[in-house]
């Protein structure tokens, strides 16, 4: 399973942007890179996916780099509910015995200071 | 649409008893799976299960099993409770296997004393 390399914990204010870096130097060609956190007392919850590009949803940025070996999570403006465990994951869409399963890590505790 | 349910949400059982968790997907989600997830060993894929088949299977014991029905609900179930099953159950829907996102529930608190 390819893996992924997540600082155990970051800081930012509140209202201020946030950059969660992940390192996935062994990423396959079929991986796509997606990203999951976990709001305390709660089940994870989908942030953002992408294969190549640069992808923008309502709730953050996903920046990808050209070789693929590294990504980052960009939280614009992050409020005190963006609090969370964020987890940054590789899915194989090659249909063999992994399709469907999530690896999580130990992923990036994110604390926001009002 | 209503997001995916687990019942019950709390559940104290002791050791060598067994136990059965449901998790009723999202509508029209077909592919269903389970993680547990403790404080020392983070989260862990139990099994999906896609058209009432199990698909993948993660590293349990087979004390751990499971199954989905033809509305695609699902249940798993523990039989011979350790105090290491402890923890909290999660179940994920997706609309199909594959890149889709996947839809957790608020998991099961099973305590085993």
């Amino acid at each position: 399973d390819a893996k992924t390399t997540q600082p155990n914990s970051m800081e930012s204010n509140e209202e201020e942007p946030v950059h969660l870096p992940c390192n996935h130097s062994t990423i396959s060609g079929t991986d796509y890179i997606h990203w999951y956190r976990q709001l305390p007392s709660q089940g994870p919850e989908y942030v953002i996916h992408g294969l190549t590009s640069n992808v923008n949803n309502r709730m953050a940025s996903l920046a990808i780099a050209e070789d693929r070996k590294s990504s980052t999570l960009i939280l614009h403006r992050a409020t005190l509910r963006d609090a969370a465990v964020y987890y940054c994951i590789l899915r194989d869409v090659d249909r063999g015995s992994t399709l469907g399963r999530l690896y999580f890590g130990r992923g990036t505790q994110l604390t926001v200071w009002p | 649409k209503a997001g995916v349910t687990q019942t019950p949400r709390y559940l104290i059982k002791t050791r060598g008893q067994q136990v059965t968790l449901s998790c009723s997907p999202i509508s029209g989600h077909r592919s269903v799976s389970w993680y547990q997830q403790t404080p020392g060993q983070g989260l862990q894929f139990l099994f999906e299960y896609f058209s009432e088949t199990q698909r993948n299977k993660g590293n349990f014991p087979g004390r751990f099993s499971g199954r989905q029905f033809s509305n695609s609900r699902s249940e798993m179930n523990v039989s011979t409770l350790e105090l290491g099953d402890s923890a909290l159950y999660l179940c994920a829907s997706s609309f199909l296997q594959g890149v889709y996102e996947q839809f957790f529930g608020p998991g099961t608190r099973l305590t085993v004393l």
